[in-house]
């Protein structure tokens, strides 16, 4: 049973527009998201996090909005550029030490 | 600081064989966790040590195990490798107490032949 889902496969955007990543989770012990980015044969780097406490955080051109009454949480990126063009991997846990679950993963594309 | 560290970078194993992968946290950090990955199925947990000690496990077969050691470094080995396991094996580091501070490396990428 996936606790994280990532539904779409993969994403396509032009250079300049927004990118928008969407991420659904089923447990509602889950109390801190975290977005990681992945290139090839490289380990995960962190993005950005947000606390369940609050429903948006900021960092430069990415924006991360948490709804917890729908479980859903999304990932802005804007303007998108060609270098943002990785695999994105939206990540959950409690904060009881649990391990982070993670969702299949977006290949976003920036089109230049 | 030095980053999450994860030797060795590439492996190729026959069928049958057994592989020992190494992970060497950030200075301070006390939880290591493992983590497979494989085309198509995201980052899937294999378990986690923190303090020398198991503290949590994913759903995967007893071929799979771990330990780590007083200096937080981190092993974990694969015994009777079996076709699908090869895939990018991932270490990240923690300090271990809360959410925070998740460093991954660059992950050890097998292959079983």
């Amino acid at each position: 049973d996936q606790q994280v889902k990532q539904n779409s496969p993969s994403l396509s955007v032009q250079e300049g527009r927004i990118s928008i990543l969407n991420c659904d989770y089923t447990n509602s012990m889950f109390d801190y998201f975290l977005w990681y980015k992945k290139y090839p044969a490289e380990g995960p780097t962190f993005l950005i996090s947000i606390s369940s406490i609050k429903d948006k955080n900021e960092d430069g051109r990415f924006t991360v909005f948490l709804n917890k009454s729908a479980k859903h949480l999304s990932l802005h990126i804007v303007p998108s550029q060609p270098g943002d063009s990785a695999v994105y991997f939206c990540a959950a846990l409690d904060s009881g030490n649990t391990p982070l679950v993670f969702g299949k993963g977006t290949r976003l594309s920036v089109i230049a | 600081k030095a980053g999450v560290t994860q030797t060795p970078r590439y492996l190729i194993k026959t069928r049958g064989q057994q592989v020992t992968l190494s992970c060497s946290p950030i200075s301070g950090h006390r939880s290591v966790s493992w983590y497979q990955q494989t085309p198509g199925q995201g980052l899937q947990f294999l378990f986690e040590y923190f303090s020398e000690t198991q503290r949590n496990k994913g759903n995967f077969p007893g071929r799979f195990s771990g330990r780590q050691f007083s200096n937080s470094r981190s092993e974990m080995n694969v015994s009777t490798l079996e076709l699908g396991d090869s895939a990018l094996y991932l270490c990240a580091s923690s300090p271990g107490t809360g959410p925070y501070g998740y460093t991954f490396g660059s992950g050890t990428r097998l292959t079983v032949v």
